[in-house]
């Protein structure tokens, strides 16, 4: 069983739709990041949230930390064909370790 | 800046062989990662060295063996590989621990028969 699951696994839209990726945990976590990685690179970060609640934009990706800590959610909006990738959630629920989700694979169709 | 770079970018082994999977970064960073990543499974976290000097176990840290040689290098062995072993393997650091940014070499991808 993961720490982080991430749902959907596979996400094919068409350009122009709207999304949004789910990362749930039953542990508490004390901040959650978000990467993108692309075939045959490593993952890059795109945002860190911290605080219970918080909302952070990046351009027409809007995150969302959930308010006790254990969820967190990623929401796209008018994908474009550049957004394809792996997206990956990840955090540190306690000390130096650190927990990637699972993953969900987005596939923007032109 | 080379960033995190990874040596090699793809192996084959035999079941049995030996090898060592070598990272190295540019950025001064203190805390410096080994994952390997399998599909519909993420990036599962191998060993961790927070500092000079100091390992930390992982998430799935049996098989492997790693080395901080200095602040600038983390190698991960693996004395007898299996094929259960076969996977893309990720090397990462960050400024400090958990919670900071983690950059990202390119990856070696290995092969086990």
């Amino acid at each position: 069983t993961q720490l982080l699951e991430q749902s959907p696994q596979f996400l094919s839209i068409q350009e122009g739709e709207n999304l949004t990726v789910y990362c749930n945990s039953s542990s508490v976590f004390s901040s959650l990041q978000w990467y993108r990685q692309e075939p045959g690179e490593g993952p890059v970060l795109l945002v860190t949230v911290v605080t219970g609640g918080e909302v952070k934009k990046l351009k027409r990706l809007t995150f969302q930390f959930g308010d006790a800590r254990k969820d967190s959610s990623l929401h796209i909006t008018a994908a474009q064909p550049g957004d394809t990738g792996l997206y990956l959630c990840a955090g540190p629920p306690t000390g130096n370790q650190f927990y990637f989700g699972t993953g969900t694979s987005l596939t923007v169709i032109p | 800046n080379a960033g995190v770079t990874q040596t090699p970018k793809f192996q084959v082994l035999k079941t049995g062989q030996s090898m060592t999977l070598q990272c190295a970064q540019d950025m001064n960073h203190n805390s410096m990662y080994w994952y390997r990543q399998d599909p519909g499974m993420g990036l599962r976290l191998i060993y961790y060295s927070a500092s000079e000097g100091t390992t930390d176990k992982g998430e799935v840290p049996n098989g492997y063996n790693v080395s901080r040689l200095n602040k600038r290098e983390f190698s991960l062995r693996l004395e007898s590989a299996a094929p259960s072993q076969t996977s893309v393997y990720f090397c990462a650091s960050s400024e400090e621990g958990s919670g900071y940014e983690q950059y990202f070499g390119p990856g070696t991808r290995l092969t086990v028969t």
